[in-house]
C-alpha cells in the first residue's frame, strides 16, 4: 500500500522563476493538504484541496497556488519565487477532513 | 488564534531515561491533538492522538493525555531508546474547521545517547 508520494525530491530554482510541485495520495485517501516547513520551524499550512476545490487557505500569498485532479492527485505552483520560498514542502492526505494526515517525505526547494 | 506551543530543545538524554516533552495548546473550540516525529530526510508520521478531553494516546511506548483544564498535551516515554532520536512536533486540528488544517509547533529536538 503505497503512501504519499512527492516528487521531485530535490529542486534548484533562482529567484522570479516559477515551479511546479507534485504529489499523490495515500491510495483511499481523497483530501490533500499542503504545508511548508521552513528550516528549524513547524511545517505552516497552505492550503487544502477536495473534491477539486480549494477548502481552506493559509496565510500565504497569491504567488502559491494549487490543483486537484480527479484521481486526487495535487500540485502546488509557486511564481515569482523569493529567496525567502526556499523550505521543504510537505504534502499530506486524508479522507475527507477529520481523519488523520499522512505526510509524504516532502520537495526540498532551494531558490538562489 | 489558535496555537501550540511546545518546550524548546534540543533535549538530550542518556538511553533507558524517562522523557517528557511539554505541549500547550489555545483554541476557542475543542480542537483534536496529535503528535508526530520527524527523521533526519523524512517527513512527519503520526505517532499518536487525541480526539476529547482526558483521551489518552499511546503508540510505540510513547503516551499523551489530553488535558482540557490545563490546555496541555504533554509527550511521555518511560524509557528512551537510540532510535527515538528524532524531532517531535505537536499539532492541533479545530473540531469545527471544515479545512482541517493542522497547526504546528516548532518542534522539539530529541537525541537519545547511548
Amino acid at each position: 500500500d503505497a503512501g504519499v508520494t512527492q516528487s521531485p525530491t530535490h529542486l534548484i530554482k533562482t529567484r522570479g522563476q516559477q515551479v511546479t510541485l507534485r504529489c499523490s495520495p495515500k491510495s483511499g485517501h481523497d483530501t490533500v493538504s499542503w504545508y511548508q516547513q521552513a528550516l528549524g520551524q513547524g511545517p505552516q499550512f497552505i492550503f487544502q484541496y477536495y473534491e477539486e476545490e480549494e477548502r481552506q487557505r493559509g496565510n500565504f500569498p497569491d504567488r502559491f497556488s494549487g490543483h486537484q485532479f480527479p484521481n486526487y492527485s495535487s500540485e502546488l505552483n509557486v511564481n515569482a519565487l523569493l529567496l525567502g520560498d526556499s523550505a521543504l514542502y510537505l504534502c499530506a492526505s486524508s479522507l475527507g477532513e477529520t481523519t488523520p494526515q499522512h505526510f509524504g517525505d516532502g520537495t526540498r526547494l532551494s531558490i538562489l | 488564534g489558535d496555537s501550540v506551543t511546545q518546550m524548546e530543545g534540543p533535549v538530550t538524554l542518556s538511553e533507558e531515561a524517562f522523557l517528557t516533552i511539554n505541549c500547550t495548546y489555545t483554541a476557542t473550540g475543542y480542537p483534536s491533538l496529535f503528535w508526530y516525529v520527524q527523521y533526519p530526510g523524512e517527513g512527519l508520521q503520526l505517532l499518536l492522538k487525541a480526539t476529547k478531553a482526558d483521551d489518552k494516546g499511546s503508540n510505540k511506548g510513547f503516551e499523551a493525555t489530553y488535558r482540557k483544564e490545563t490546555t496541555s498535551f504533554h509527550l511521555e516515554k518511560g524509557s528512551v531508546q537510540v532510535s527515538d532520536s528524532a524531532v517531535y512536533f505537536c499539532a492541533s486540528r479545530e473540531s469545527y474547521n471544515q479545512g482541517g488544517k493542522l497547526i504546528f509547533g516548532q518542534g522539539t529536538e530529541l537525541s537519545v545517547k547511548p
